[in-house]
Parts: structure tokens; sequence; C-alpha cells
């Protein structure tokens, strides 16, 4: 089965810093997608970027970035010029490449920021 | 596009009652979630449907819960009689097969007394 761990449950950043949230996932399938969500105080659950797992280049939302380690199975976000917007709970999910397939969620990591 | 909605937001009732959760998934969408999050167990897959179809209810807790999906733009979960360890918040998300990532609701944070 599926696994998902983040292994940090918080993390800080001072403003305008740059922070890392790691992510490493188990699975013995080849096609598959990766997704961050953030959850605010609003509890409000946002995508936030994806990666499918047969692209090699690293997704890219603004900024936030991943760092896709297939072989290493590993998933982490990078946020550069963090904003006080951006505390909340980051969540990192797998999915498989089916609709059949349930997304599978980490247990998250709490981000705060630091003005 | 409205999003995913979720009714009620705030649901306050006694040990013993039934509650009825509510969700109307994106248009277009085929795949539907129910998920509960509660701080000591984090976020939880209940159920889920693909094509009004039920795939995976390995996550309902007993059988005090059921979900259904008469179609495809309405989806219940019932509790039925609610404990208060069935307080959390439950979220409804939705997506569409080929594109595989989740549109959450708002959420319903469900308190039992």
């Amino acid at each position: 089965a599926q696994t998902v761990t983040q292994s940090q449950p918080e993390m800080s950043v001072q403003e305008a810093e740059t922070v890392t949230l790691s992510c490493t996932y188990d699975t013995s399938e080849s096609d598959y997608y990766l997704f961050w969500y953030k959850q605010p105080p609003s509890r409000q659950m946002i995508l936030v970027i994806r990666q499918e797992a047969y692209k090699q280049q690293n997704a890219t939302e603004n900024r936030f970035s991943v760092n896709f380690q297939k072989a290493a199975k590993s998933f982490s976000l990078k946020i550069s010029d963090s904003q006080l917007g951006d505390a909340a709970m980051y969540f990192c999910a797998y999915r498989g490449e089916t609709s059949y397939d349930k997304v599978i969620f980490g247990p998250g990591t709490s981000l705060s920021v630091i003005p | 596009d409205a999003g995913v909605i979720q009714s009620p937001r705030h649901e306050v009732t006694e040990m013993g009652q039934e509650v009825t959760l509510r969700c109307k998934p994106i248009s277009g969408h085929n795949s539907l979630f129910w998920y509960r999050q509660t701080m000591m167990r984090g976020l939880e897959l209940l159920i889920y449907f693909n094509n009004n179809v039920p795939i995976d209810d390995s996550g309902m807790p007993e059988d005090r819960f059921s979900a259904k999906m008469p179609n495809a733009s309405f989806s219940t979960l019932k509790i039925q009689p609610s404990e208060p360890r069935d307080s959390a918040v439950y979220f409804c998300a939705s997506s569409f097969g080929g594109y595989n990532e989740q549109f959450f609701g708002p959420g319903t944070r469900l308190t039992v007394l």
C-alpha cells in the first residue's frame, strides 16, 4: 500500500526567507501524481502545486516550487520569499494514475512565518 | 463554477441524533471523496465514489456512518446515531479522473454534545 510521510510536524521561517518542506512516499507504481495542499486557519484546503511522475521537470507556481526525486521517492516543497499569508498547514499527497485510486495524504507540516 | 458546496457549514447536535451532511461536487467531476479531519487523527478518507458508485468505504469508522451518491451532483454522509467522538470537520472533495487534483469544499464543522 502507498504511504506518504512528512517528517517535520512544525517548521518556521522568517518573512522573505526561503523554506523547504519535506515529503517522502512509498509506491510500487511508475505513474502517479503528487500534490501539495495548503490549509490556512480558515481550514479551506487549497491546491498549491502538482507534479506528474512521468515529468522530469520540477513543477513551479510563482514562489512555490518542488524538488521531485523519483528514484528517492522524495517530493519537497520550496517556498521562496515567504509571506505572512503562507502560514498554514501543508499536506503532501499521492494519487495513483486512475480514477479508482484514492488520494493518500501525509500527516501535514505546520508552517509559521515570523515577521 | 461555484466550487464544491457543502452544507451545513456548522452543525451542533446532541448525542444520539441523526446528522446528515450534504455535498454538491463541481459539475463535470466524476470522483467524490468524503474526509474527516481531527487534531488527533489528521485527515482521514472515509469513502469515495467514482461515477456515483462507491469504490472504497474501508475508511468508514462503523455502521453508524453511511454515504450515498444518488446522482452526479449530490452526495450525503449520514451519521446515525451520532456520538461525541464524531465531532470533527468533514470535508467533501471532487475531482475529474483524468486531471486528478481534488477540489475541496469549505468543510462542515460537526459538534456532538
